[in-house]
């Protein structure tokens, strides 16, 4: 079956811009999450999702938002980008919380110039 | 929140080596899973083991959840072993899904 899908893979913006990522999850998993690895600060939790509704969010500024759609995709958003915003954005699928295990997806790598 | 710490931080193996990677944790944790990071960035799982052991290959893994600890043994290591291994851990009652350990990157050179 299909893995954790991601677009774009790569991702080129100006900072002031806005941006909008993709994750489509295994199908049938309702679980989505959202990571952002640095190399300064490793891998940090941005949101989670579960049959639409937001359960957690990390330590990040508003700019940064989520969704999650009736078929389970999610997008994230960054508004007004900065530079430290650069980073690779790893999205996460699971059937639910706890004893079943996460798959990633490739990532998006976005810079900001 | 809960703390994982991986040890050590780079390794450097010739290839046919063993290694042992660990991963201790603060508190008591629902999951683990052992993760490889391949150079174009993606979370590859090895591992889903919150306890007991697991053989998948050269690679094995160990979870004393009792002793908040975890171990990746890698066996006669090749140069596509190369990486950075992660450790992550969840926690039934935390409010994230999966709390990172820093990594440990390995080198194998042939």
């Amino acid at each position: 079956k299909a893995g954790v899908t991601q677009t774009p893979r790569y991702l080129i913006k100006t900072r002031g811009q806005q941006v909008t990522l993709s994750c489509s999850p295994i199908s049938g998993h309702r679980s989505v999450s959202w990571y952002q690895q640095t190399p300064g600060q490793g891998l940090q939790f941005l949101f989670e999702y579960f049959s639409e509704t937001q359960r957690n969010k990390g330590n990040f500024p508003g700019r940064f938002s989520g969704r999650q759609f009736s078929n389970s995709r999610s997008e994230m958003n960054v508004s007004t980008l900065e530079l430290g915003d650069s980073a690779l954005y790893l999205c996460a699928s699971s059937l639910d919380r706890a004893f079943w295990g996460y798959t990633f997806g490739s990532g998006t790598r976005l810079t900001v110039v | 929140g809960i703390q994982v710490e991986q040890s050590p931080p780079d390794l450097i193996l010739q290839e046919g080596a063993n290694s042992t990677l660990r991963c201790n944790f603060s508190d008591s944790v629902n999951n683990l899973q052992w993760f490889h990071q391949n150079p174009w960035g993606q979370l590859i799982n090895l591992f889903y083991i919150p306890s007991g052991t697991k053989q998948n290959g050269r690679l094995s893994a160990t979870t004393v959840a009792t002793e908040r600890y975890s171990l990746l043994y890698i066996s006669s290591s090749q140069t596509t072993d190369s990486g950075v291994y992660f450790c992550a851990v969840e926690q039934n009652s935390g409010n994230t899904p999966l709390v990172f350990g820093k990594g440990t990157r390995l080198s194998v050179i042939a």
